[in-house]
């Protein structure tokens, strides 16, 4: 039990267009979905946390306009990246949480995204 | 900021124990311990969580000094499989209770 999905598994796209990612909790209602960042060589970085049918809370230093998350179901959460940049380019890894008060995660397998 | 201190990388003979160690000296009584490991290019996958107990499932076990200022995660019978980066973390309950990452140990098992 406690699957993640994340769709696409990769991506690559051009500078200037904008690339939507999927994370999908499989057998399990999620109350809170988390989008990550890593970089190669470094670890991974909160980004934004987003309950079912509210706004997602940004981490310091993380532009919400640029990260667009919308969680419409306790099964899905989207992130999509908009006006994409070479800088942008990162692997993307969403978890999410079944039970509330209890941090315990399940992570996705990541999207690598690469800006060309 | 990561609340943990770990050393950055280990090595490990395959089929021996890997000892993992963890400093957590500023825990709060709420918090748990938690241990995800990282395979390259993979999502974090969760190991083991413990408050005070020592705790033990079919991955590892969790071994929580009295003090809960340190910790050690236990793979008893290491394979070549177990090659990941640990993560320990401590996080609490309720809205608050973030997963923050550390860098982690880079744990190398060996044939």
């Amino acid at each position: 039990g406690a699957v993640v999905s994340q769709h696409p598994s990769w991506v690559i796209c051009k500078s200037g267009t904008s690339v939507k990612i999927e994370c999908r909790s499989l057998d399990f209602q999620a109350t809170t979905m988390f989008w990550y960042r890593q970089f190669p060589k470094q670890s991974l970085m909160l980004m934004a946390t987003s309950n079912e049918g509210s706004k997602a809370t940004y981490e310091q230093g993380v532009e919400k306009d640029k990260f667009l998350i919308n969680h419409a179901s306790l099964t899905l959460s989207t992130l999509t990246v908009t006006s994409a940049h070479p800088e942008d380019s990162s692997f993307y890894i969403c978890s999410a949480r079944a039970t509330p008060g209890v941090p315990e995660q399940y992570f996705g397998p990541g999207t690598r995204l690469t800006v060309t | 900021d990561a609340k943990t201190t770990q050393p950055p990388s280990m090595d490990c003979a395959e089929g021996r124990a890997a000892n993992l160690p963890c400093n957590h000296s500023t825990i709060s009584g709420n918090e748990y311990v938690y241990w995800y490991r990282q395979i390259h290019s993979q999502g974090p996958q969760y190991i083991i969580h413990g408050l005070k107990n020592n705790e033990t499932n079919e991955m590892a076990s969790l071994i929580i000094t009295e003090d809960r200022k340190s910790s050690t995660l236990i793979l008893p019978h290491a394979t070549l499989r177990d090659t990941a980066v640990y993560y320990c973390i401590v996080a609490s309950g309720g809205s608050q209770g973030n997963l923050i990452f550390g860098k982690g140990t880079k744990l190398s098992v060996k044939p």
